[in-house]
């Protein structure tokens, strides 16, 4: 079965200070993988994915994530972290396969607290 | 482009009652999935419904139902409301096919009282 895994339910950091949020997933097949970000009330917003090829990418707001086979771990990176970027984080793993594309798996969420 | 449009926001209903979500998913999209967020269980996938025909299901009770419209339009059914479902209801949307992008709603906020 998959699975996602969040280690850090809870982090903080100063505004300005880099950032890594960890995910290690399990997946039978290979894996399609995604980080989503939700702020209060509100539903997810796609950061970034991975599907193929280079395994570090990029996404919207300065992030990054790389991508780590050998490991099982899709990181996600913020070289400086603005107070905006303050929510909770889902890392997701889905199938390459159409059939199985859309059926994703979260892990448990990292919330992130940004002090000024 | 319009994004993926759910509706009611908000809603409380009384147990024992039903009630239907709406998901009108991103213009050209053929998937619509659903997922249920609550802070004891996180997200968990429903189902996911692609050209009018369920593609595939989470472990939900029969009381979690679904159908997609010939527009791609989707709801989502529950019957039979318990405390436990209450929840933010959240619809994704995606072209449906290998590698696309999954798109997701504000969702719908469940309340049962």
């Amino acid at each position: 079965a998959q699975s996602v895994t969040q280690p850090d339910i809870h982090i903080t950091v100063s505004e300005g200070a880099s950032l890594e949020l960890r995910c290690n997933y399990s997946y039978g097949a290979t894996p399609y993988l995604f980080w989503y970000v939700q702020s209060p009330g509100q539903g997810l917003q796609l950061l970034l994915k991975y599907f193929s090829g280079d395994t570090l990418v990029q996404g919207i707001k300065g992030f990054e994530a790389e991508f780590k086979r050998s490991q099982s771990s899709f990181n996600l990176r913020k070289p400086s972290v603005h107070w905006s970027d303050a929510a909770e984080y889902f890392c997701a793993v889905g199938g390459i396969n159409t059939g199985t594309a859309s059926k994703l798996t979260f892990g448990t969420g990292t919330r992130l607290q940004v002090t000024l | 482009k319009a994004g993926v449009t759910q509706t009611p926001r908000y809603l409380i209903k009384t147990r024992g009652q039903q009630v239907t979500l709406s998901c009108s998913p991103i213009s050209g999209h053929r998937s619509v999935s659903w997922y249920q967020q609550t802070p004891g269980q996180g997200l968990q996938f429903l189902f996911e419904y692609f050209s009018e025909t369920q593609r595939n299901k989470g472990n939900f009770p029969g009381r979690f139902s679904g159908r997609q419209f010939s527009n791609s339009r989707s709801e989502m059914n529950v019957s039979t409301l318990e405390l436990g479902d209450s929840a933010l209801y959240l619809c994704a949307s995606s072209p449906g096919t290998s590698g696309n992008t999954i798109y997701f709603g504000e969702g719908s906020w469940l309340t049962v009282v």
